[in-house]
């Protein structure tokens, strides 16, 4: 069965310097959910999509932006990149925006910021 | 937003039966228990999810008292590649899906 795809696997980028992460999510799924996780923590919820607008945001920082297109993909987009934004960043996806719509989860983009 | 408390870490053996309880006593009407496993470096991975009673599939049981105010994960012998961290999420509809800090679980030969 299809997953979530995210692209790319591994990103190393510069502070100060600008980076996009891409999710396609599974085929249907109409719900989009962007995760940082750093080093030995928990996923952190940073901002969702259902239907293409924004439907929750949570600790993204304002240096940071999202989207869904028209095909339900989405991206990421991170500018004035800090040492601490180094983290795995999981998109996941769904059918439906409800609390009881199971979630599911891509490989992650590990972004490294040097 | 329910508040969840987990055990932060558990050990077990292999071929043991592992209960993880889940504490969420203002749980709310519409709210499903929802619970996920994570490897390190991957995706958490969605286990089973439950309203009320007992949930079983291929993989696990979810059993939910009648207050709903706790959930107990139940993974039937496990074995080294349980190891993992688990999650238990609570919410309803239009809820933000929050991660809280997850059970750590090492099962040891």
């Amino acid at each position: 069965a299809a997953g979530v795809i995210q692209s790319p696997r591994h990103l190393i980028k510069e502070k100060r310097e600008t980076a996009t992460l891409k999710c396609y999510p599974i085929p249907r799924h109409d719900t989009v959910y962007w995760y940082q996780q750093g080093p030995g923590q928990d996923p952190q919820f940073l901002i969702s999509f259902y239907e293409k607008m924004q439907s929750d945001k949570g600790s993204i920082p304002d240096r940071f932006s999202a989207q869904q297109f028209s095909d339900y993909h989405s991206e990421l987009n991170m500018s004035s990149l800090e040492l601490g934004d180094s983290a795995l960043y999981f998109c996941a996806s769904s059918l439906g925006s409800s609390g009881n719509s199971p979630l599911h989860f891509g490989n992650g983009t590990r972004l490294t910021v040097t | 937003l329910a508040k969840i408390t987990q055990p932060i870490s558990m050990d077990s053996y292999e071929g043991q039966e592992v209960n993880i309880t889940c504490s969420h006593n203002n749980i709310a009407t519409n709210d499903y228990i929802t619970w996920y496993q994570q490897f390190p470096s991957q995706g958490p991975r969605f286990i089973i999810q439950g309203y009320k009673t007992k949930v079983t599939n291929e993989v696990a049981s979810l059993f939910i008292p009648a207050d709903r105010k706790s959930s107990t994960l139940s993974l039937p012998r496990v074995s080294l590649s349980d190891t993992a961290v688990y999650y238990c999420l609570v919410g309803g509809r239009d809820d933000k899906i929050i991660f809280g800090k997850g059970t750590r679980l090492h099962i040891l030969p």
